[in-house]
């Protein structure tokens, strides 16, 4: 097994151009979410799923959207980039009843 | 609103030398505490979750208790593979969808 898988590992974005980032798990996890870390920040929510087809707004969504088209896989776009948006973002999944939260390596993203 | 405080911020330990990490929280009605293990450029790796105060659970060299108001992390002899960022968060009993709400980490180096 896999577990969550993330692409692209790195990126960099000039001001005003959109990209998706991609999550992918292979544990039939139900619950999908995307993060955001920034130094001394700790991990912000952006988005989250709790089943396919569905989405929900976390802690930071004002510049994302998340779609959810099927059961393994998550995605994260970014419209128009602003430097702000300069992150490493964080994919997890988790199970129904169990809480715990796999990650994925992360996608480290430069806004120029 | 759900606040995690992890202290020390950093912490250098010499190979053995017990020590523990602090996370205070505040939450309405804990559902979890969750550890997580985090190195320089990977994503969270899941250590423990606890469920109520006086719950105790090890894994090797680590410990994580709990109290009503805060968890510590006690690493016993700990070795050079050790050294990580360690995270914790809590899950609200009236948070859905499982969110989590991370502490900004506790930095352990330790030397030989």
């Amino acid at each position: 097994n896999a577990g969550v898988t993330q692409t692209p590992k790195f990126r960099v974005l000039k001001t005003g151009q959109s990209m998706t980032l991609l999550c992918a798990q292979d544990m039939n996890h139900e619950y999908m979410y995307w993060y955001r870390q920034d130094p001394g920040m700790g991990l912000r929510l952006i988005h989250y799923s709790v089943g396919e087809g569905t989405t929900a707004k976390g802690e930071v969504p004002d510049g994302y959207n998340v779609s959810r088209l099927k059961k393994q896989n998550f995605l994260l776009g970014l419209e128009s980039a602003a430097p702000s948006q300069t992150s490493v973002y964080f994919c997890a999944s988790s199970w129904i009843p169990r809480n715990e939260q796999f990650f994925g390596p992360g996608t480290r993203l430069t806004v120029l | 609103e759900d606040q995690v405080t992890q202290s020390p911020e950093a912490l250098r330990l010499q190979e053995g030398e017990s020590s523990s990490l602090n996370c205070s929280y505040t939450v309405s009605g804990l559902r979890g505490l969750f550890w997580y293990r985090q190195d320089p450029g990977k994503g969270p790796e899941f250590l423990f979750t606890l469920y109520s105060a006086g719950e105790e659970k090890e894994k090797e060299r680590l410990k994580a208790t709990l109290t009503k108001k805060e968890s510590f992390l006690h690493i016993t002899a700990p070795k050079p593979e050790d050294s990580a960022t360690y995270l914790c968060a809590v899950q609200s009993l009236t948070g859905g969808g499982n969110k989590l709400t991370f502490g900004t980490g506790t930095q352990l180096k330790v030397e030989l």
